[in-house]
């Protein structure tokens, strides 16, 4: 499975839009983006995923580039509940495993 | 509701106590999957079944033991836990299609004294 990039934190202000970003450059064609978070200590959450398109659900967005070496999740409005660790997911192969990385640490400051 | 319940949520136990840590699901998926968690290590994959009788190993399988005899259960057997298995661990479930999300258990934190 392809290897993924994200800086370690960001921090968001309440009410606007945080935008997550992902370096997967040795992504390949059959490989899917994956989204997840874990706040405090919970199980992780599944946010989104996708192959080549954007995709949008109820609580996020993701913008896949065409090349497919880099995408952002975007939540339109974050609120003070969206502080998290986010994972960039890159999955695919025979098994299709998660493999968690580091992740992004967001931070939403009133 | 659509989960995946572990149980329990915490245990504290002697060293060379075997114990196991259960782990259901309701949604009938074919893959189910057991992840520990350790500070400055991340989610490191314990074991995985693709579906019933059909175990493997993952990253960090030393110490730990799985069973897949019905879709819906797939317990984690520590069968003479240590203080370095000391964690929180989760299990998670998800179909075998590569576009589907897994949904995750609540955690089993548990300390090896």
């Amino acid at each position: 499975d392809a290897k993924t990039t994200q800086p370690p934190s960001m921090d968001c202000a309440e009410g606007r839009a945080a935008n997550l970003p992902c370096n997967h450059s040795t992504i390949s064609g059959n490989e899917y983006v994956y989204w997840y978070r874990q706040i405090h200590s919970q199980g992780p959450q599944y946010i989104i995923h996708g192959l080549k398109n954007n995709e949008t659900n109820e609580m996020a967005s993701l913008i896949i580039t065409e090349d497919r070496k880099s995408s952002t999740l975007i939540l339109p409005h974050a609120t003070l509940r969206d502080t998290a660790v986010y994972y960039c997911i890159v999955r695919g192969g025979s098994q299709g495993n998660l493999i968690f990385g580091k992740g992004t640490k967001l931070s939403v400051k009133p | 509701e659509a989960q995946v319940t572990q149980n329990p949520r915490y245990l504290i136990t002697v060293t060379g106590k075997k114990l196991t840590v259960t782990c259901s699901q309701n949604m009938n998926h074919e893959y189910m999957s057991w992840y520990r968690q350790d500070p400055g290590l991340g989610l490191r994959q314990i074991y995985y079944s693709m579906n019933v009788e059909v175990t493997d190993k993952g990253d960090v399988p030393e110490g730990y033991k799985v069973s897949r005899k019905e879709k819906r259960n797939f317990p984690l057997i520590l069968e003479s836990p240590s203080p370095n298995q000391t964690s929180l661990y989760f299990c998670a479930s998800s179909t075998n299609r590569l576009n589907y999300g897994y949904t995750f258990g609540s955690g089993t934190r548990l300390t090896v004294v």
